[in-house]
């Protein structure tokens, strides 16, 4: 198994652009999650989903969009970057109730 | 709102020093109680997890961690630590069956020196 699986690993913006990053599992976990992670204040969940085609808003999660139409896909869209979206980002998956959450490599995107 | 402290923010060790990393929950609820580790330039692993039964968790490479529901505290801990233990910690915490939202503390920068 190839686990929890992320794209890009690095991604440089201009603030205004629009991108996607990807998130794969090969674990048929139900549940999947996006965190950022930024110095000093630890992981943040953006946004996570119960199944597909079920999401739902984590603690940040303005200037974000998921969708999960699959159980093995969960994309992140950021609409417009900004500066302040320069960060690590994480996708995590897990089976409901009681399942650790596996974490991918992370994606570090910096927004000029 | 839910919130995870650690309050050691930055740790140096010299090898075989003993560790405790601290961690406070705030949440009163059934909670589900995590060890992450991030080694440099790499992705978070878990170190050990409490969901029930005995407090006393033991998990991977030595590390052990104490839930002590009345102080709200799962601290972290391993007798002798290594060079290679050098890394960050993080301590995270979901409510009941909520195993995908996790919160985290701010995280611990452990470096330990030969």
């Amino acid at each position: 198994n190839a686990g929890v699986t992320q794209t890009p690993k690095f991604q440089v913006l201009k603030t205004g652009q629009s991108m996607t990053l990807q998130c794969a599992q090969d674990m048929n976990h139900e549940y999947m999650s996006w965190y950022r992670q930024d110095p000093g204040m630890g992981l943040r969940l953006i946004h996570y989903s119960v199944g597909a085609g079920i999401t739902d808003q984590g603690e940040v999660p303005n200037g974000y969009n998921v969708s999960r139409s699959t159980t093995e896909d969960f994309p992140l869209r950021l609409l417009s970057a900004a500066p302040s979206q320069t960060s690590v980002y994480f996708c995590a998956s897990s089976y409901p109730k009681g399942g650790e959450q596996f974490f991918g490599p992370g994606t570090r995107l910096t927004v000029l | 709102a839910q919130s995870v402290s650690q309050h050691n923010h930055h740790v140096i060790l010299s090898e075989a020093a003993s560790l405790e990393l601290g961690c406070n929950y705030s949440y009163g609820g059934t909670v589900n109680l995590f060890w992450y580790v991030q080694y440099p330039g790499q992705h978070l692993q878990l170190l050990l997890k409490y969901f029930s039964g005995d407090p006393l968790v033991k998990g991977i490479k030595g590390f052990e961690a104490e839930f002590i529901k009345s102080k709200f505290s799962f601290n972290l801990r391993k007798p002798s630590v290594q060079w290679s233990d050098t890394a960050e910690y993080f301590c995270a915490v979901s409510r009941g069956g909520a195993t995908n939202k996790l919160i985290f503390g701010t995280g611990t920068l452990l470096a330990v020196q030969p």
